[in-house]
């Protein structure tokens, strides 16, 4: 078990430009969240994959914002046209379907993007 | 919509004292699950210890406990023996039961004293 990796660990961007974020889950785990957190803040959601149909996404989510998950696996968040209120870290985290109410999610190290 | 306060931006212990950390939760269902994440510089999010509404016992891992009052929606964290490893941002969290969305608390950063 090599736990949830995130790649990359740091990006830096110009605003305007569009940037492509990678999420590697747990393998045995069907669960995919994307979480995102501003400096002095708790994660907040951004959305939810099961296996690789995405079932929920917050407003937090603009227009500018897409997440995919081909074949239930690896998934990458995308964001065009960024803006310097996109700067934060991007955590993503996996979990196996609850099991006794089991509930856990396994965070990865995390994206930080800042936006210059 | 479920809220989470942790009401301690800041807190410190000296090492091998204890400490608990404060968490208050807003919600309107019967079946939920309260979290209290740890997240030390620069390294990922762990899980510290997760608490199920309808159990009554406190859950307990090692040195860490919780103190689940559900009436008063109050779910605090007692780190017991601290040491310098403790050293982190915690964040008490919740979801109610067949959501996937965890509701985080702002955090409250541990700063432990040798």
């Amino acid at each position: 078990d090599t736990g949830v990796s995130q790649d990359p660990r740091h990006k830096i961007t110009k605003r305007g430009q569009n940037v492509t974020f990678r999420c590697d889950p747990i393998s045995e785990h069907n669960r995919l969240y994307w979480y995102r957190q501003t400096l002095g803040q708790g994660p907040e959601f951004l959305t939810y994959f099961q296996n690789e149909a995405q079932l929920e996404k917050s407003r937090l989510l603009s227009d500018r914002f897409s997440a995919e998950r081909p074949k239930g696996s690896f998934s990458t968040l995308e964001i065009q046209r960024t803006e310097q209120g996109d700067s934060a870290m991007y955590l993503c985290a996996s979990s196996s379907s609850p099991d006794g109410g089991s509930y856990e999610q396994y965070f990865g190290p995390g994206t930080r993007l800042t936006v210059t | 919509a479920q809220t989470v306060t942790q009401s301690q931006p800041e807190m410190s212990v000296q090492e091998a004292e204890t400490v608990t950390l404060s968490c208050t939760y807003d919600t309107s269902e019967s079946d939920y699950y309260l979290f209290w994440y740890k997240q030390p510089p620069s390294r990922q999010m762990i899980l510290v210890i997760r608490q199920e509404a309808y159990k009554q016992q406190n859950a307990t891992e090692n040195r860490f406990s919780v103190n689940f009052q559900k009436a008063a929606k109050s779910f605090s964290l007692k780190i017991s023996d601290s040491q310098l490893g403790d050293a982190a941002m915690y964040f008490c969290a919740h979801i109610r039961g067949g959501s996937e969305k965890l509701v985080f608390g702002k955090g409250t950063k541990l700063t432990v004293n040798p």
